[in-house]
């Protein structure tokens, strides 16, 4: 159980168009998820926290605008990088927290996100 | 604020061997959870073994145990008869879980560990 997953693995876009992640919950409801970014060898950095029907809440630094959050159910979390540039080149990861259920937070297997 | 620091970038150990992988942590808060989480090459984030705050007890998962020193605010994880597959980046992991920071997981630098044979 306690399975989340995220589309596409692996996708590359050029430079000014717009990709979409989705982040899915696929055995449970998830109240909250979270979307993190990577760079390689290099620690999780929280971008934003989404909460079911509400505004993203976004960490400090990460552009609302061109970082678009849409978490529209309660099984689904949308990430749109608009306008992307190499810069935004990087691997992705969103998890989820179940409603109702304990602290514990399950991770998607992120997407590699690839601006040429 | 909360932060948390792992202070070895890379470490190495032989197989069937034990390694002692340290993380740090700095709270005000008296109540809140310890994480180790592991990720390989696939960089899947996979929980290894929790610690809540409230309780004495070391946590244990079969070859994987933790020494909680909560006074010195210290979380370091063992890994007993190490096989090649542990071989990955581990990342330690604090959570406050009230207020502003529901949910709110903080990450240390990470320590990359490799399993020679």
């Amino acid at each position: 159980g306690a399975v989340v997953s995220q589309h596409p693995s692996w996708v590359i876009c050029k430079s000014g168009t717009s990709v979409k992640i989705e982040c899915r919950s696929l055995d449970f409801q998830a109240t909250t998820m979270f979307w993190y970014r990577q760079f390689p060898k290099q620690s999780l950095m929280l971008m934003a926290t989404s909460n079911e029907g509400s505004k993203a809440t976004y960490e400090q630094g990460v552009e609302k605008d061109k970082f678009l959050i849409n978490h529209a159910s309660l099984t689904l979390s949308t990430l749109t990088v608009t306008s992307a540039h190499p810069e935004d080149s990087s691997f992705y990861i969103c998890s989820a927290r179940e409603v109702g259920g304990s602290y514990e937070q399950y991770f998607g297997p992120g997407t590699r996100l690839t601006v040429t | 604020a909360q932060t948390v620091t792992q202070s070895q970038p890379e470490m190495s150990v032989q197989e069937a061997e034990t390694v002692t992988l340290s993380c740090t942590y700095d709270t005000s808060e008296s109540d809140y959870y310890l994480f180790w989480y592991k990720q390989p090459p696939s960089r899947q984030m996979i929980l290894v073994i929790r610690q809540e705050a409230y309780k004495q007890q070391n946590a244990t998962e079969n070859r994987f145990s933790v020494n909680f020193q909560k006074a010195a605010k210290s979380f370091s994880l063992k890994i007993s008869d190490s096989q090649l597959g542990d071989a990955a980046m581990y990342f330690c992991a604090f959570l406050f879980d009230r207020g502003s920071t529901l949910g709110r997981l903080y990450f240390g630098r990470g320590t990359q560990l490799t399993v020679w044979p």
